[in-house]
């Protein structure tokens, strides 16, 4: 299986703050890889995906890069509606893993 | 718009069975593979496996956790796809959410709110 990990597991932030949040596949992955958003008692929600491809109505403050094994997601400007847990998968091979998450939170 | 509303969630005693349902809308459901994803209570997320549409032979993959309990069908003329739980286990207790998929390779572009099984005697 994939091992997908991501870092840091969480950071404290501040509106207007550039935010940047890796992962790194244990083997190459090329760009399969997604970003999701997740808020507390929400389910998720998909923000990127082939890497650095914004889903459909995803505010364009949200970047992805990266091949291969290291990927970044990176928000811009952090707002107050941006305060969640993101995490990272990859669907290059089965099984679909995670990242364990990061939780970005208020400073 | 795409809609997915899982339901069937419950408490159910370990070794019992439960069936949940995805009903979609909004897109041509038969073209689509859909897939079903889990959250323990405050743990990450978890693949449990997916469907590809009838164009595709509607095969299915599963994580290795479920493989030979779990099964997930799906009946297109009701838009709707299932995941049949067997033999399940306290450690199967999340909140289930099921997956619109797209692409090639296969990626989520769509979810449901999801439905809470627990699994406690």
């Amino acid at each position: 299986d994939i091992q997908m990990t991501q870092s840091p597991s969480s950071l404290s932030a501040s509106v207007g703050d550039r935010v940047t949040i890796t992962c790194r596949a244990s083997q190459d992955i090329s760009n399969c890889l997604a970003w999701f958003q997740q808020k507390p008692g929400k389910a998720p929600k998909s923000l990127i995906y082939a890497a650095s491809s914004l889903q459909s109505g995803v505010p364009s403050k949200f970047s992805g890069s990266g091949s291969g094994t290291d990927f970044t997601l990176t928000i811009s400007s952090l707002q107050p509606e941006d305060f969640a847990t993101y995490y990272c998968q990859q669907y290059n091979s089965y099984p679909l893993t995670f990242g364990g998450g990061t939780k970005v939170e208020i400073k | 718009e795409v809609q997915l509303v899982e339901s069937g969630g419950d408490l159910v005693q370990p070794g019992r069975s439960l069936r949940l349902s995805c009903t979609a809308s909004g897109f041509t459901f038969g073209d689509y593979a859909m897939s079903w994803f889990r959250q323990a209570p405050g743990k990450g997320l978890e693949w449990v496996g997916f469907i590809r549409s009838k164009t595709y032979g509607g095969t299915t993959e599963y994580a290795a956790s479920v493989k030979g309990r779990f099964t997930i069908s799906r009946d297109d003329s009701k838009s709707i796809a299932y995941l049949q739980m067997d033999s399940l286990r306290t450690e199967d207790t999340a909140m289930y959410y099921c997956t619109k998929l797209t692409g090639n390779p296969y990626y989520f572009d769509s979810w449901g709110q999801g439905t809470l099984v627990t699994v406690s005697s």
